[in-house]
């Protein structure tokens, strides 16, 4: 049964930092990983999908890895602003014709001016 | 090419009520899924629908939920006999034929039971 982890559960950081966010899963038979991030009450914004064959994608600041061997993926966040502040959540769908998405519970990162 | 959508925004029922969600998928798009997410707990999977066929319901609660996605109109996820419990917020996604791509995500529906 596959299962993500994000670590760190919540991350304070003050503005500019450079910051990585960890995403794990338990099943490396996966067909792609996403990243989304999520405001106070709001609904899911995506940010970063990378297919099981590729390695890495990347969008203005953020960077997110993907190593389907170890189950591991990464998403940098450079410069961090104040407006990064969010729950960043990741989530993988299985392969086979099951499309369902299995997420982690986030990382809540505040970004202090 | 609107995104998509679902209403109400904001649902709130008493105990013992019956709750409609709906969600209309992407133009184009053939699948819908229903997630929720229980206040401080992580999403969900609940329903996996193509039109007119449950391809996946094994997050649903066995009981009181049902969900549709009919040949003409909007999915529906149907909560019959609402308890305090159910209070979450519950997000449809909607997503093309081709397995690879990615499932895309309305605002989501505050559901709160009082």
């Amino acid at each position: 049964k596959q299962e993500v982890t994000q670590i760190p559960a919540a991350l304070s950081v003050p503005e500019g930092e450079n910051l990585v966010l960890n995403c794990s899963f338990t099943d490396s038979a996966i067909y792609n990983l996403q990243w989304f991030r999520q405001d106070p009450g709001k609904g899911l914004t995506s940010l970063l999908l990378i297919q099981s064959s590729q390695r890495e994608q990347t969008s203005g600041r953020l960077n997110a890895s993907l190593d389907k061997s170890s189950g591991r993926s990464t998403l940098y966040i450079a410069a961090s602003q104040p407006g990064d502040s969010a729950t960043y959540l990741c989530a993988v769908k299985g392969a086979g014709n099951n499309r369902k998405l299995i997420w982690g519970l986030g990382t809540s990162l505040a970004v202090n001016p | 090419n609107a995104g998509v959508m679902q209403n109400p925004r904001h649902l709130v029922r008493r105990r013992g009520q019956e709750a409609r969600l709906r969600c209309s998928p992407m133009k184009g798009h053939s699948h819908v899924y229903w997630y929720r997410q229980l206040p401080e707990e992580g999403l969900k999977f609940m329903v996996y629908l193509q039109k007119e066929n449950i391809i996946d319901e094994s997050g649903m609660p066995k009981e009181r939920f049902s969900a549709e996605f009919p040949k003409e109109g909007p999915s529906i996820l149907r909560i019959q006999q609402v308890v305090r419990g159910d209070s979450a917020a519950y997000f449809c996604a909607s997503s093309p034929d081709q397995i690879a791509y990615e499932q895309y995500f309305g605002p989501g529906t505050r559901l709160t039971v009082t």
